[in-house]
């Protein structure tokens, strides 16, 4: 079954940039996308289609996409990005699987 | 302002059955497909179903094909997922998800905050 594969952790300090990685076999020709969640709280998308940002989504959440991987960047950190994400696409089969991946924990230090 | 409110979850012994709902509101419910997705107690975001804007296409997860069945009727607003033949391993928080795209999927821009099924004898 198709997966994709993010790093279990990432650690900032405050006002640096975060990277947040996910790899899948199927990125080249499907879109990812990211998600935000906090605890207790529903999951917010936060980037769409490899890099379009949502409406009310603040500048500094970036994404961008090369060959297997995908990237989200979050610049200048602030506390309040302390959250869990998890980046989504789908498999190129017909049978149209859509796929999580596993989630990275970003800590603000 | 978009609105998704999931209903129906509880507790059921393996075997069982539940039917979840998701009352929709805020936009314009048939020009939209829909997923359900669940999460697990401290575990990640696992997809389970998707439903294109008319119904007509269905998709499943793996783990659920065979025992679980999304419908929509979009004269109610309203989205379903009727589960069968209930798992321990089912137990989650089960979340209604509007996708930004009619056919396929574009990324979900709106979540419910979802209804919990536990499965435990």
């Amino acid at each position: 079954s198709y997966e994709l594969t993010q790093p279990p952790s990432v650690s900032v300090s405050p006002g640096q940039t975060a990277r947040i990685t996910c790899s899948g076999d199927a990125l080249p020709k499907q879109f990812a996308h990211w998600y935000q969640q906090k605890p207790g709280q529903a999951p917010v998308l936060v980037v769409y289609k490899d890099s379009e940002r949502p409406s009310g989504i603040p500048e500094r959440f970036s994404g961008s996409s090369s060959g297997t991987t995908v990237t989200l960047t979050i610049s200048g950190v602030q506390a309040e990005d302390e959250a869990d994400y998890y980046c989504q696409s789908r498999d190129n089969s017909d049978s149209f699987h859509v796929v999580f991946g596993g989630g990275t924990k970003l800590t603000v230090l | 302002e978009v609105q998704l409110v999931e209903s129906g979850g509880g507790v059921v012994q393996p075997g069982g059955s539940l039917r979840l709902s998701c009352a929709a509101s805020g936009f314009t419910f048939d020009d939209y497909s829909m997923h359900w997705v669940r999460q697990a107690p401290g575990k990640g975001l696992e997809w389970v179903s998707f439903i294109n804007w008319d119904g007509g296409d269905t998709y499943y997860a793996e783990s659920v094909k065979g025992r679980f069945t999304i419908s929509r009727d979009n004269s109610k607003n309203s989205l379903y997922l009727q589960m069968k033949s209930l798992r321990t391993e089912d137990t989650a928080l089960y979340y209604c998800v509007k996708d930004l795209a009619a056919a396929g999927t574009e990324g979900a821009d709106y979540w419910g905050q979802g209804t919990l099924v536990t499965v435990s004898s």
